[in-house]
């Protein structure tokens, strides 16, 4: 069954700090990843995705992950967290059951940036 | 702003009750999903539309349903309404079954007393 697993409940950075953010799936095929992010009381934005071609790719607010086949994970990194970064991310990845997709999510990392 | 709307923002109802929860997708979406956001769940799929039709069932109870009507908004009905409904459910769209970005609308937060 597909699954995504976010080892880290909870990370706090201080800002200005490089900031990486561990995602790993489990997926019988090409797997179609994204990270979004929720604010408190918002919901979710698309941060990036990757569907296949470069592995690494380039989301919003500048943010970037890396697809590793080889160890299933698709990590989310920032060089230099902002204040305004705080809040609960989430990696998903699609799947096609009957040929349309849906997301299966991570349980989310909730970020809390230290001034 | 992702262009999604939902109705209403807040929701608060007795247990046994029954809702309906509105999305209106992007223009041009013309597909609908709906997920549920829970404390104890997490984020999980419901459902999905593609132009009017059931695509793909997830964790979706028998006392929840969902529809897309021809002008391509989707409604979420819940009956029967327990205290572990009380979640945040969210609609996204996407342009099509094919194209994995999907667009998440704000929520609507229901709370079953």
């Amino acid at each position: 069954a597909q699954s995504v697993t976010q080892p880290d409940i909870h990370i706090t950075v201080s800002e200005g700090a490089s900031l990486e953010l561990r995602c790993n799936y489990s997926y019988g095929a090409t797997p179609y990843l994204f990270w979004y992010v929720q604010s408190p009381g918002q919901g979710l934005q698309l941060l990036l995705k990757y569907f296949s071609g470069d592995t690494l790719v380039q989301g919003i607010k500048g943010f970037e992950a890396e697809f590793k086949r080889s160890q299933s994970s698709f990590n989310l990194r920032k060089p230099s967290v902002h204040w305004s970064d705080a809040a609960e991310y989430f990696c998903a990845v699609g799947v096609l059951p009957g040929g349309y997709n849906k997301l299966i999510f991570g349980a989310g990392t909730r970020l809390a940036v230290h001034p | 702003d992702s262009g999604v709307t939902q109705t209403p923002k807040h929701l608060i109802t007795a247990t046994g009750q029954r809702v309906t929860l509105r999305c209106s997708p992007r223009s041009g979406d013309l597909s609908v999903y709906w997920y549920q956001q829970s404390l104890d769940q997490g984020l999980q799929f419901l459902i999905q539309y593609y132009n009017g039709e059931e695509r793909a069932k997830g964790n979706i109870l028998e006392r929840f349903s969902a529809q897309q009507f021809p002008d391509l908004h989707s409604e979420l009905n819940l009956s029967s309404l327990e205290l572990g409904d009380s979640a945040l459910y969210f609609c996204a769209s996407s342009v099509g079954g094919l194209d994995y970005e999907q667009y998440f609308g704000p929520g609507t937060r229901l709370t079953v007393t």
